[in-house]
């Protein structure tokens, strides 16, 4: 059975950081694109980032690019997103996904002082 | 980028009667490799996550009711629920990962 499990959410101040992780089960990992997606409270779905199965290429949306990392560690079957100098439209649930393995639960990510 | 625009925003729909979702990608989202149309289909329900109902325009996900379906190529996709079920109230969201990821807006699906 597919699973995608995040965790690393909670809230953190404006200009803060926060790393989050997906931990994949179930599939051949290194065999697929991953990406992360958020949705924030009462809003649409909004792709964030993705990565290549060996890591080689990585694509962000622009509203993140430059502070937000994706990265992923096959070994360990995980997907991480490093995000940094956090603002409050950052606050959102973060989901690991891909349209052939499904999505997890989420992490929600609040930006607040 | 590939904007995605669905419509209607919202429908109303009577128990088992049909709904039908429409979605327009900006530019062409067939991936030459496969002569396939890089579009997904997914539902959300209050409170949960999406789930993924129906990848490459057409494909239903293993375990979804086959009351679903998906058609269209080019830049012109639908999703049909052919009889509306009380379970299927949701909002539904197409997307493409032809070029990245993009997201329609949503369509938000009610009983009548």
């Amino acid at each position: 059975e597919v699973q995608l499990v995040e965790s690393g959410g909670g809230l953190v101040q404006p200009g803060g950081s926060l790393r989050l992780t997906c931990a994949a089960s179930g599939f051949t990992f290194n065999s697929y694109w991953m990406n992360w997606v958020r949705q924030a409270p009462g809003k649409g779905l909004e792709w964030v980032a993705n990565i290549k199965q060996d890591g080689s290429q990585k694509n962000y949306v622009d509203s993140v690019r430059g502070r937000f990392t994706i990265s992923r560690d096959n070994a360990k079957n995980s997907l991480y997103l490093q995000m940094n100098s956090l603002r409050v439209e950052d606050t959102a649930v973060y989901y690991c996904a891909d349209v052939l393995l499904g999505w997890g639960q989420g992490t929600l990510v609040t930006v607040s002082s | 980028d590939i904007v995605m625009t669905q419509s209607p925003d919202s429908l109303a729909v009577s128990l088992g009667e049909r709904a039908t979702i429409n979605c327009k990608s900006s530019q062409s989202v067939s991936d030459s490799s496969n002569n396939k149309n890089c579009i997904a289909w997914h539902q959300q329900k209050p409170g949960q996550p999406p789930k993924v109902l129906i990848n490459w325009a057409s494909t239903r996900v293993s375990g979804v009711p086959d009351r679903f379906s998906g058609s269209g190529s080019g830049t012109n996709f639908t999703l049909t629920i052919s009889s509306l079920q009380a379970e299927d109230v949701a909002v539904y969201y197409c997307q493409q990962y032809y070029s990245a990821w993009t997201f329609g807006q949503g369509t938000k699906v009610e009983i009548k």
